[in-house]
């Protein structure tokens, strides 16, 4: 069936550094990708989408490109900040709508 | 605010009791999805109500089942409860072009249940 596997956390990171979040998926077809994001005591909010190959979704920073050669959706950001701290989720679409088991970030001053 | 409202966003109980869910979606959104999210397991999909009608179904216990009203809430019931479904559960919404979910879905801020 379909699934999402995303790198392990927490990831700890100092303001202003790179991030990157790896996410491979598995699924028949091409579905839409997506990932997003919980800030503590929150419910998930969607972050960045991609609809199909080659796509590059964008937000607050935030990008990631879906490589179909590679069943890749990682996500980055050039420079982090504080606010950015958050357990974040690689998902595909699909009446099941699958998510990886989710990367938290902390990104200390 | 995603617009999905969820309630109670706090539930504790003792084992063996059944409890319900009940989760508002945004206006205009046909589906709605539950998911439960623990420590040790991430977030699990539950099921996918689509229109009144159940599309698809995940590694929903069988103590455990939902529904669609006409008015669109959907509510999740919990029974013969366990102390390993302590856990928060997500309702989404989200808007279906036919059958087909893009997987752009709104989140409510989940219902905390404690087991004791």
């Amino acid at each position: 069936g379909n699934s999402v596997t995303q790198m392990e956390g927490p990831v700890t990171l100092s303001e202003e550094a790179f991030l990157t979040i790896n996410c491979t998926y598995t699924a028949t077809g091409y579905p839409s990708l997506f990932w997003y994001v919980q800030y503590p005591g929150e419910g998930l909010q969607l972050l960045l989408k991609a609809t199909k190959a080659d796509d590059k979704g964008s937000n607050k920073g935030f990008e990631a490109t879906y490589r179909k050669e590679t069943t890749s959706f990682h996500l980055e950001k050039g420079s982090v900040q504080v606010s950015d701290s958050a357990v974040y989720f690689c998902a595909q679409g699909g009446q099941k709508v699958t998510f990886g088991t989710g990367t938290k970030l902390q990104v200390i001053p | 605010d995603s617009g999905v409202t969820q309630t109670p966003k706090h539930l504790i109980t003792a084992t063996g009791q059944r409890v319900t869910l009940r989760c508002s979606p945004r206006s205009g959104d046909l589906s709605v999805y539950w998911y439960q999210q623990s420590l040790d397991q991430g977030l699990q999909f539950l099921i996918h109500y689509y229109n009144g009608e159940e599309r698809a179904k995940g590694n929903i216990l069988e103590r455990f089942s939902a529904q669609q009203f006409p008015d669109l809430h959907s509510e999740l019931n919990l029974s013969s409860l366990e102390l390993g479904d302590s856990a928060l559960y997500f309702c989404a919404s989200s808007y279906n072009q036919g059958a087909r979910n893009t997987g752009e879905l709104f989140f409510g801020e989940g219902s905390r249940l404690t087991v004791l």
